[in-house]
């Protein structure tokens, strides 16, 4: 069966530092894998997602993603935050026309 | 990007009345829209899938009973909460498929329904 572990329920980090967002997954094949946002009160936003191919993946809003099947992981990272990065950021697999979500880690950015 | 509406963001009911939350795509069509529930903490699970015309499929442990879906328009899908108990509360999410190959959908979400029972 698939799921997905987002070790870190919360992370902060001060504004201008770099970020790394844990995720797991657990699935048999070579999976689908997404990145998705969500700021309070809005929908999730897609911020980037592995098919195939390259396994560093690049987002929106200067984020990337690394694929490392050796680690089954799909870490999220961006090189200097901004206060407005502060959302709760979702790492989901894509099987068979479902999406498996982590539970989340809600980012603090601090001034 | 596509745009995806929910109504009502936000509604408190007492134990036994039904609800019903709207799912709209506002500038596409999708035929095809899910349902997601979201407990405090705690992934977003998949509780059905619905197809415009046709009957919702339902992840296994939901009851279809409980939890009517309806997606009458290739613009809107309802969920109605029926008999609502507050073991019901949570935050509900809509999202709609753009047409497209299935390995490279998107998904588009709405910005969820927050639910509570009394």
């Amino acid at each position: 069966a698939q799921s997905v572990t987002q070790p870190d329920i919360h992370i902060t980090v001060s504004e201008g530092a770099s970020l790394e967002l844990r995720c797991n997954y657990s699935y048999g094949a070579t999976p689908y894998l997404f990145w998705y946002v969500q700021s309070p009160g809005q929908g999730l936003q897609l911020l980037l997602k592995y098919f195939s191919g390259d396994t560093l993946v690049q987002g929106i809003k200067g984020f990337e993603a690394e694929f490392k099947r050796s680690q089954s992981s799909f870490n999220l990272r961006k090189p200097s935050v901004h206060w407005s990065d502060a959302a709760e950021y979702f790492c989901a697999l894509y099987n068979f026309n479902k999406f498996y979500f982590g539970s989340g880690t809600k980012l603090n950015v601090k001034p | 990007g596509a745009v995806v509406s929910q109504h009502p963001s936000w509604v408190i009911c007492k134990s036994g009345t039904s609800v019903k939350i709207e799912c709209r795509s506002l500038d596409f069509q999708a035929t095809t829209m899910f349902w997601y529930r979201q407990f405090p903490k705690q992934s977003l699970m998949l509780m059905a899938t619905s197809n415009e015309g046709s009957k919702a499929t339902y992840e296994q442990g939901v009851e279809k009973d409980k939890f009517l879906i309806n997606h009458a328009s290739l613009t809107l899908s309802t969920l109605t909460v029926t008999s609502a108990h507050p073991e019901d509360s949570s935050f509900y999410i809509c999202s709609a498929r753009t047409p497209g190959l299935a390995d490279k959908e998107t998904q588009y979400f709405g910005p969820g329904t927050r639910l509570l029972v009394l």
